[in-house]
């Protein structure tokens, strides 16, 4: 089935530590992103990839980085930068830069140990 | 791109219609108006747009009224599957979405 792959389901950070979320992607989508949302609240973007090694910064991209070496990947590094990263991270893709259907992962819901 | 105003929650009864208002009252004439869902901790799912002209698609409805300035999404025979949060955004095609707080449909047995 065609669609897109975010792992783990739940992660947990130490202090001071960097941790990757994944994000896979069988559509064969150029454009990729990653939100973040946060209880009750709605999502805000970090990071987002309209070609291969390429990315932009989101609203929020302080404390992240990101990669972009091939086109079904996306991963996201939260960094020890991040000073408040507990949430639940979205992945994202669409045909095209900001198209209107974007296709989303179930998401990876991190948590500071 | 215009800002929207949802209520913050609705209840529906299984089986019955839930229309699920959305003002856009300084929405522009090249802005188009989305709808996203999103059941609990899982990603958001496209429902449907459009720009002036009503639209159904085999999920729901669209109703933009003639001034575009609000929008009304129904699902025509709701089930307890379409419990969800429900997010209208208007923004000019090529912007980037911005999913605000939406409206959180509780649809009751």
């Amino acid at each position: 089935d065609g669609g897109i792959t975010q792992s783990p389901k739940y992660l947990f950070r130490k202090e001071g530590q960097n941790v990757t979320l994944s994000c896979e992607q069988n559509l064969n989508h150029d454009a990729m992103y990653w939100y973040r949302q946060d209880p009750g609240q709605g999502l805000r973007l970090i990071y987002y990839s309209q070609i291969v090694n390429d990315f932009q910064k989101g609203d929020i991209a302080e404390g992240y980085s990101v990669s972009r070496e091939k086109k079904e990947s996306f991963p996201l590094t939260v960094t020890s930068a991040q000073k408040n990263p507990t949430a639940f991270y979205l992945c994202a893709s669409s045909r095209g830069w900001a198209q209107v259907i974007q296709y989303f992962g179930a998401g990876t819901r991190l948590s500071v140990l | 791109d215009a800002k929207t105003t949802q209520p913050p929650s609705m209840d529906c009864a299984e089986g019955r219609a839930a229309n699920l208002p959305c003002n856009h009252s300084t929405i522009s004439g090249n802005e188009y108006v989305y709808w996203y869902r999103q059941i609990h901790s899982q990603g958001p799912q496209y429902i449907i747009h459009g720009l002036k002209n009503n639209e159904t698609n085999e999920m729901a409805s669209l109703i933009i009224t003639e001034d575009r300035k609000s929008s009304t999404l129904i699902l025509p025979h709701a089930t307890l599957r379409d419990t969800a949060v429900y997010y209208c955004i208007a923004l000019y095609t090529g912007n980037q979405f911005y999913f605000g707080t939406g409206t959180s449909l509780t649809v009751i047995p």
